[in-house]
C-alpha cells in the first residue's frame, strides 16, 4: 500500500531560526514528490515539485531535497518569519496515474 | 485570474441528509479532483475528473459521487450523511490531466454534520 509519513507531527521554533521536515514515502514507481502548504482555513499551496531525477530545489527560503533511493524527501525553512506557521504537507505522485498519496502533514509554529 | 472558488463555504447538516458541494476551477482548467480533509486522516483523494469523464476514484463508498460538467465546473454529492463524514472538502483544478501540472486548490467547504 502507497504510504507518505511525515515528521515530525509539530514544531516549534523561533522567529528567524531554520528547520527542516522530513517526509518518507513508499509510493512505487515514482513520478514526483511536492510539498504544499496550508494556511488555517486555505487551502493547500504548492511550495516545490521534485521529479525522480532532480535532488535540490529551491523556493525562496524554502528549499527541498529527494534522495529517491532511500524515498525520502525534507524541506528546510531557513531564517522562518511569523508567516510561516502552517501546515506543511509532502505529496507523492504515482507514475502513470494522477492519484496522489498525501502525508498527515507537519504543523508547524514558528513563534515571536 | 481568478482562483479555485467553492462554494458553499460551510455547511451544517444533520445525519440521512444529503448534500451538494460545488467547484469552480480555474478558467481553461479541466482537470478537477476533490479531495476530504479531516484532523485524523489528513488529505484523501475521492475522485478526480477530466472533461466530463471520471478518471480516477478514491476508497470511499458510493454514496460520495460526483460530475463535471462541459464548463468543467465540478459537484460533489454525498448521500445519507455519516458523522464520519464531518470535514473540510476540497477541490483542485489543473490545466490537463498531467500529473507534474500544479494543482491549485481551492479554500474548501467546511461539512459538520450534527
Amino acid at each position: 500500500k502507497n504510504q507518505v509519513e511525515q515528521s515530525p507531527q509539530s514544531l516549534i521554533i523561533l522567529e528567524g531560526k531554520n528547520c527542516t521536515l522530513q517526509c518518507n514515502y513508499t509510493v512505487s514507481p515514482f513520478s514526483n514528490l511536492r510539498w504544499y502548504k496550508q494556511d488555517t482555513g486555505r487551502g493547500p499551496v504548492s511550495l516545490t515539485i521534485m521529479t525522480f531525477s532532480e535532488n535540490t530545489k529551491s523556493n525562496g527560503r524554502y528549499t527541498a531535497t529527494l534522495d529517491a533511493d532511500t524515498k525520502q524527501s525534507s524541506l528546510h525553512i531557513t531564517a522562518s518569519q511569523l508567516s510561516d506557521s502552517a501546515s506543511y504537507i509532502c505529496v507523492v505522485s504515482e507514475s502513470g496515474y494522477s492519484t496522489l498519496t498525501f502525508g498527515k502533514g507537519t504543523m508547524l509554529l514558528v513563534s515571536p | 485570474k481568478a482562483g479555485v472558488t467553492q462554494t458553499p463555504r460551510y455547511l451544517i447538516k444533520t445525519r440521512g441528509q444529503q448534500v451538494t458541494l460545488s467547484c469552480s476551477p480555474i478558467s481553461g482548467h479541466r482537470s478537477v479532483s476533490w479531495y476530504q480533509q479531516t484532523p485524523g486522516q489528513g488529505l484523501q483523494f475521492l475522485f478526480e475528473y477530466f472533461s466530463e469523464t471520471q478518471r480516477n476514484k478514491g476508497n470511499f463508498p458510493g454514496r460520495f459521487s460526483g460530475r463535471q460538467f462541459s464548463n468543467s465546473r465540478s459537484e460533489m454529492n454525498v448521500s445519507t450523511l455519516e458523522l464520519g463524514d464531518s470535514a473540510l472538502y476540497l477541490c483542485a483544478s489543473r490545466s490537463s490531466g498531467n500529473p507534474f501540472d500544479t494543482q491549485y486548490f481551492g479554500p474548501g467547504t467546511r461539512l459538520t454534520v450534527l
